[in-house]
């Protein structure tokens, strides 16, 4: 049973260019998280989706940043025109259902640059 | 707002040591809480959890127990290995009606542990 899929596992980007990250969660799960880690500091909540529906964003930056869930495909987070302030790990998080009781099941995570 | 203040690292230790990482919440109503560990290159792992009130999670040799009149979640391992070098996270997730599904880290905790 595979668990949650990221990637890529790194990326370079020059500042200017766009970044997206693929997150396929876990098998049966329909509920989805994007987390941002810096250096030196905990895990930031940035967005929350369900299939097609974004439920919470209120951690994701105004401008440049987006996230999706389609109905069919990984979870994309997209980061436009980047800047180096973006180098960070950017985790993602499934559940089968809100994570009231139960638990999060987080991937490898996808580590970002901005040259 | 709901927010987890853990103590500041890094921990060193020596093998087969005592160990506690302090973990204190600030949250409307009674949160459900977490600890998470994350070992080098790889994302979060749930390492315990307690729901209510005086429940006291355990996994691994790692207990916690969830102390209302504190408002405390505190970790402790009798004896820990070089195994369990990792960065630790303390975690809660509010039951407020209407409150957002996210969990909220504290900034972690890193530990080592030497032979």
């Amino acid at each position: 049973n595979a668990g949650v899929m990221q990637n890529p596992r790194h990326l370079v980007r020059r500042r200017g260019q766009e970044a997206r990250l693929r997150c396929s969660p876990m098998k049966g799960h329909s509920h989805v998280y994007w987390y941002r880690q810096l250096p030196e500091e905990g895990l930031k909540f940035m967005v929350y989706l369900q299939k097609e529906n974004i439920i919470d964003e209120s951690g994701m930056p105004k401008e440049r940043f987006s996230a999706e869930f389609p109905k069919e495909g990984p979870s994309i987070l997209r980061i436009q025109q980047v800047v180096r302030g973006d180098s960070a790990a950017y985790f993602c998080a499934s559940s089968t259902t809100t994570v009231n009781t139960g638990e999060l099941f987080f991937g490898e995570g996808s580590r970002l640059t901005v040259l | 707002g709901n927010s987890v203040t853990q103590m500041e690292g890094p921990v060193t230790l020596s093998e087969e040591a005592f160990l506690t990482i302090n973990c204190t919440y600030t949250a409307t109503g009674y949160p459900s809480l977490f600890w998470y560990v994350q070992y080098p290159g790889e994302g979060l792992q749930l390492l315990l959890k307690a729901t209510k009130a005086d429940d006291k999670g355990s996994n691994k040799g790692f207990e916690a127990t969830y102390r209302k009149e504190t408002t405390s979640f505190h970790l402790e391992k009798g004896s820990v290995q070089v195994s369990d070098s990792a960065v630790y996270f303390c975690a809660l997730k509010s039951h407020d009606q209407g409150g957002s599904e996210k969990l909220v880290f504290g900034k972690g905790t890193k530990l080592t542990v030497n032979p």
